[in-house]
């Protein structure tokens, strides 16, 4: 069955440091991947979105993630966290059927930011 | 600007009161959701509907029903059925069903 693994529920990093979060998935062929990050109490924004082509995709807000075949995985980062980036990130990818609709989310990472 | 709005942001129920929820979309998309939120659980889908007049069950589509009469509306009504229904409500659309998800602020419903 298709899924989304996000290993890491909460993660804190200082101010100014480095951040990757992970995604892993389970698919049987290339999928699309998604990154979507919420503030409390908001919906969901779209940060990046990978299609095919360039393995390492930009977003917005300085964030960048790299799709890598291999290890079926598309991490999230970002050289620099601010705290303004203190959020919920949440890794997707197509559904391909099922009743999921059309993208399976992972659990989620929280992401706490320290000054 | 186009986009999803979703009303209220906030709704108090008491127990055994049905509550319809809002989504309203002018994106021009097809396809539009109803997923529900809980600490911990990430995104659940309670409900899709690909186009007009047609809609599927998610994962936890008890206690939850949705209409689809226009393109721009898919409204989602909270039963009293639903045995745990105070959680953080989410809309969604999009262009196709594979494609890229819009999606409101959320509406957050609690039952006194």
């Amino acid at each position: 069955a298709q899924s989304v693994t996000q290993p890491d529920i909460h993660i804190t990093v200082s101010e100014g440091a480095s951040l990757e979060l992970r995604c892993n998935y389970s698919y049987g062929a290339t999928p699309y991947l998604f990154w979507y990050v919420q503030s409390p109490g908001q919906g969901l924004q779209l940060l990046l979105k990978y299609f095919s082509g360039d393995t390492l995709v930009q977003g917005i807000k300085g964030f960048e993630a790299e799709f890598k075949r291999s290890q079926s995985s598309f991490n999230l980062r970002k050289p620099s966290v601010h705290w303004s980036d203190a959020a919920e990130y949440f890794c997707a990818a197509p559904n391909y059927g099922g009743s999921q609709g059309n993208l399976i989310f992972g659990k989620g990472t929280k992401l706490s930011v320290k000054p | 600007d186009g986009g999803i709005t979703q009303s209220p942001k906030y709704l108090f129920r008491k127990e055994g009161q049905n509550v319809t929820l809002s989504c309203e979309q002018n994106l021009n998309h097809d396809a539009m959701y109803w997923y529900r939120q809980d600490p911990g659980q990430g995104l659940r889908l309670i409900y899709y509907s690909q186009i007009v007049n047609d809609f599927q069950k998610g994962d936890i589509a008890e206690g939850y029903s949705v209409s689809r009469e226009k393109k721009e509306s898919f409204p989602l009504t909270v039963t009293s059925a639903q045995k745990n229904p105070t959680a953080f409500y989410l809309c969604a659309s999009s262009i196709e069903i594979t494609g890229e998800l819009f999606f409101g602020e959320g509406s957050r419903l609690t039952v006194l």
